[in-house]
């Protein structure tokens, strides 16, 4: 069965540090990948896409990026957190684009103080 | 571009109660509808999906017509119970889209 790993589950960083929150997917061969925020009470917002290694879409601009290192893993990142960037974290991943279900992540709670 | 705009929250029912939750939708493609729900501390988890217009889809006693014509697609539920404590969202993605747009989602507890 496939499974889908965030880590960390929680974070709190100081605003103007750097950040990286990560994702495994086992289970899927080729997954397209995502990583979504969600403001605290808000709606899931799309951040980024990849539909294979080394290739990833922005869908919105965060001062956030980015990247596919394995076929399995999805690496979302800053090198200086604002405090705009406090929220939940929740990578997901598909098998086809359109139509199909996305799968999510239990998700990180990042608090920027 | 593509939006969602669904029943402004938070909603408190009694068990046993029906439900409906709005849900309407603009785009200017064809349009797959899902229902998610999340439970707190937890990712959504996709309740159903209903990809061509006119069709019905359901689950867990959930269900949901995807109406092109009024472009809208009501979540309802004759009778809820303490467990449908949740958010619920509202989603639709285009064909050969790589967006997944949500609705503002809405809070529903269910009183005893």
């Amino acid at each position: 069965a496939q499974t889908i790993h965030q880590w960390p589950v929680a974070e709190i960083k100081a605003v103007g540090s750097p950040l990286s929150l990560g994702c495994t997917i086992k289970g899927k061969s080729s997954p397209n990948l995502y990583w979504y925020w969600q403001a605290t009470g808000g709606t899931l917002q799309q951040l980024f896409y990849s539909i294979t290694v080394g290739q990833v879409e922005s869908v919105v601009q965060l001062n956030l990026s980015a990247s596919r290192p394995k076929d399995d893993q999805f690496i979302l990142s800053t090198e200086k957190l604002l405090l705009s960037h406090s929220g939940f974290y929740l990578c997901a991943w598909s098998l086809e684009r359109g139509d199909t279900e996305v799968f999510f992540g239990k998700g990180t709670r990042l608090t920027v103080v | 571009g593509d939006s969602v705009t669904q029943t402004e929250g938070p909603v408190t029912l009694s068990e046993g109660t029906s439900l409906t939750v709005n849900c309407s939708y603009e785009t200017k493609q064809y349009p797959t509808l899902f229902w998610y729900v999340q439970y707190p501390g937890e990712g959504p988890q996709l309740l159903f999906k209903v990809p061509k217009a006119n069709e019905k889809g359901s689950n867990r006693g959930f269900e949901a017509t995807y109406n092109k014509e009024a472009t809208s697609f009501h979540l309802q539920k004759a009778s809820v119970q303490e467990s449908d404590s949740a958010v619920y969202y509202c989603a639709l993605s285009s064909s050969g889209s790589w967006q997944l747009i949500f609705g503002s989602g809405t809070q529903l507890t269910v009183m005893p």
